[in-house]
């Protein structure tokens, strides 16, 4: 079993969707969680990033972590055309330790 | 803001050819990292740096080594590309001590190996 399981889809969803973007991991040991949102020939930008357990809100954005289930969320709502793009979580044990990424996930926000 | 450049956006290399693979970034961060990213299996990380001249393994370093002489430039090397290293190549850095550290990557360089 991978460290960290992210569905790679494609998702394509319509303009003003909300979006649900989720991961799995196994190491209980994870402490930091991020979400990075790539764009198409270039380099990951992170978006969020949450410590523990609990939600997070910026914006049309809200993480979520559930480290009981192992599971973390990316929330979108009101989704726009400039959203499309693969979205990864990322995890690590402490906030500077090498990251564990998932596969990423292909968003594509339709008008 | 923070930039992180690479030397080249597209490389095309023949199987056997030492390929470098150069990174800067202008923040003064400690930390450096390189990754390849390849379809359906996500970012993996191949080496990464505390600091000058140290390097530690990450969890791919087969076939590559790094090195770093200054703080701001960080390479990769592969010794002998093969055609399984074709892959798209990225480098990150962040800063070091803080209690979150964001990683900052490139704009990645696309390895072809014929």
């Amino acid at each position: 079993q991978k460290e960290v399981e992210q569905d790679p889809g494609p998702l394509s969803v319509p303009e003003g969707a909300i979006v649900s973007l989720n991961c799995t991991y196994s190491n209980s040991a994870f402490q930091y969680f991020m979400w990075y949102r790539q764009y198409s020939r270039k380099g990951p930008e992170l978006l969020m990033y949450t410590y523990s357990s609990g939600n997070k809100e910026d914006g049309r954005f809200t993480a979520q972590v559930d480290k009981s289930s192992k599971y973390i969320s990316l929330f979108i709502r009101d989704s726009q055309p400039s959203d499309s793009a693969t979205y990864l979580c990322a995890m690590s044990v402490t906030g500077n330790t090498p990251l564990v990424f998932g596969k990423g996930t292909r968003l594509s926000v339709i008008a | 803001d923070v930039k992180v450049t690479q030397s080249s956006r597209y490389l095309v290399k023949r199987t056997g050819e030492k390929v470098f693979l150069e990174c800067v970034q202008d923040m003064d961060h400690e930390n450096m990292f390189w990754y390849r990213q390849d379809p359906g299996l996500g970012l993996r990380l191949i080496y990464f740096s505390y600091d000058v001249k140290m390097k530690e393994k990450g969890d791919i370093p087969e076939g590559y080594s790094v090195s770093r002489e200054k703080k701001e430039r960080f390479s990769l090397i592969l010794e002998s590309a093969s055609t399984n290293q074709t892959s798209m190549y990225l480098c990150a850095s962040s800063f070091e001590g803080r209690e979150f550290d964001e990683q900052y990557f490139g704009p990645g360089t696309r390895l072809t190996v014929t």
